[in-house]
């Protein structure tokens, strides 16, 4: 069975601190992806991975940054948090389907909730 | 830039009801669009991805369609449960990136 695996379902920081968020596939894909979630704002792109150690800025990556060391592995960083950074986190993967151009199915992770006080 | 729009933004319909859920996009030049069912503070789980060259995907209840001229997308659930109860996202791949485009979803309660 598919598994995207997200490090934490609830996590609380203080502002100024640094902050990272894990996500790690089961299912050899070449594509991962970091959004958050807000209320009527809907899923927005942070950034995205479609090779080890290749990296892409999505639509808000500031504030914002990634790793990607290991296939399976795809780290968000928040390097000094704030306030407005409270969102609920997505991490998703993904093959890149017909003719290497567009992506199959993305897999979602179960979310990580991020309260910065 | 793609946009993606989902109408309506709540839905709440009794039990054993047909309904219908629709999707709007832009640029017709697409690649695939998917369907996505979010639970509440939960992951988004795929529900069907109909690629450019398809008109529909069926799954049990569910039967999503693609016209892509119209730029549309209707998501059809058959005889409604309360465990049907999610919010759905409609997410297009379009352009020159692969990356999918989401509407900001519709939020579905089924009452018993």
């Amino acid at each position: 069975d598919v598994k995207v695996t997200q490090s934490s379902r609830y996590l609380v920081k203080r502002t100024g601190e640094k902050v990272f968020l894990e996500c790690v596939q089961d299912m050899d894909h070449e594509n991962m992806f970091w959004y958050r979630q807000d209320p009527g704002l809907g899923l927005r792109l942070i950034y995205f991975s479609y090779d080890v150690k290749m990296k892409e800025k999505g639509d808000i990556p500031e504030g914002y940054s990634v790793s990607r060391e290991k296939k399976e592995r795809f780290s968000l960083i928040l390097e000094s948090a704030s306030t407005n950074q409270t969102s609920m986190y997505l991490c998703a993967s993904s093959s890149p389907g017909l003719a290497g151009v567009s992506t199959d199915t993305q897999y979602f992770g179960p979310g990580t909730r991020l309260t910065v006080l | 830039k793609q946009e993606v729009t989902q109408i309506p933004a709540a839905l709440s319909v009794p039990e054993g009801e047909n309904l219908v859920l629709n999707c709007s996009f832009t640029d017709s030049a697409i690649y695939n669009l998917q369907w996505f069912r979010q639970d509440p503070g939960k992951g988004l789980t795929s529900l069907l991805l109909i690629q450019s060259s398809q008109r529909e995907q069926t799954s049990g209840r569910l039967n999503a369609s693609l016209d892509k001229s119209s730029g549309r997308s209707t998501l059809y659930i058959a005889a409604s449960q309360p465990g049907d109860s999610a919010t759905y996202l409609c997410a297009v791949a379009s352009g020159g990136s692969y990356i999918p485009t989401f509407g900001r979803g519709t939020s579905l309660i089924v009452h018993p």
